[in-house]
């Protein structure tokens, strides 16, 4: 089944214990990208990757880190989590591409993994 | 800066009324517009796409979206809806030019509650 996966689902941890939310695709999409979604706020771009070793800030990239090293995977670290990174974090992926003028990229969403920061 | 506004929080309809939900972008080049749908508790689903082409766009479900370029807008409509649709509605939008095509923007959100 084509899907993106994310782990964990929930997590609960403290202030500075560094973690990481991992994301894999089983799609072979060249396009990965992570969001978070909070009230009122929709949903806000954290980074992206255009393809492996290729990867982009969003709107909203202080405290997160992410890399590309292979197609499948991008995972989302947090160094030092702190508390306003309290969210609901979902990872998506796409089979972007151009075609003439036209960029295409419609992203498949992941489940979701709610942290919380205490 | 890209930025996509959704004009209503919350929207309460009952059972078989006509929707619509409204949807700008700001800005002035080409775009690819999205319309997600998330239920309670669940991730986000595509509902429809516009890249290039036809301006009115048929999604699942009976959804549909048109895009207005003069009006820089991508409202989102459904004739009759249905309990089920009941859900939160998102709008989105990515540049299509070079360098800035992977940053999707969306909108605050859209919550639809259907009264049966």
């Amino acid at each position: 089944e084509a899907q993106v996966t994310q782990n964990p689902r929930y997590l609960i941890t403290v202030t500075g214990k560094k973690l990481t939310v991992t994301c894999s695709q089983n799609m072979n999409h060249e396009y990965m990208s992570w969001y978070r979604q909070d009230p009122g706020l929709g949903l806000r771009q954290i980074y992206y990757s255009m393809n492996v070793e290729v990867t982009d800030k969003g709107d909203v990239p202080e405290g997160y880190k992410v890399s590309r090293k292979e197609k499948r995977n991008f995972p989302l670290i947090l160094e030092s989590p702190s508390p306003n990174q309290t969210s609901l974090y979902f990872c998506a992926s796409s089979l972007s591409g151009t075609s003439g003028s036209i960029f295409y990229n419609e992203q498949f969403f992941g489940p979701g993994t709610r942290l919380t920061v205490l | 800066a890209q930025s996509v506004s959704q004009h209503n929080h919350h929207v309460i309809l009952s059972e078989a009324a006509s929707l619509e939900l409204g949807c700008n972008y700001s800005y002035g080049g080409t775009v690819n517009l999205f319309w997600y749908v998330q239920y309670p508790g669940q991730h986000l689903q595509l509902l429809l796409k516009y890249f290039s082409g036809d301006p009115l766009v048929k999604g699942i479900k009976g959804f549909e979206a048109e895009f207005i370029k003069s009006k820089f807008s991508f409202n989102l409509r459904k004739p009759s809806v249905q309990w089920s649709d009941t859900a939160e509605y998102f709008c989105a939008v990515n540049a299509n030019y070079g360098g800035s095509q992977g940053n999707l923007i969306f909108g605050k959100g859209t919550k639809l509650s259907v009264k049966p």
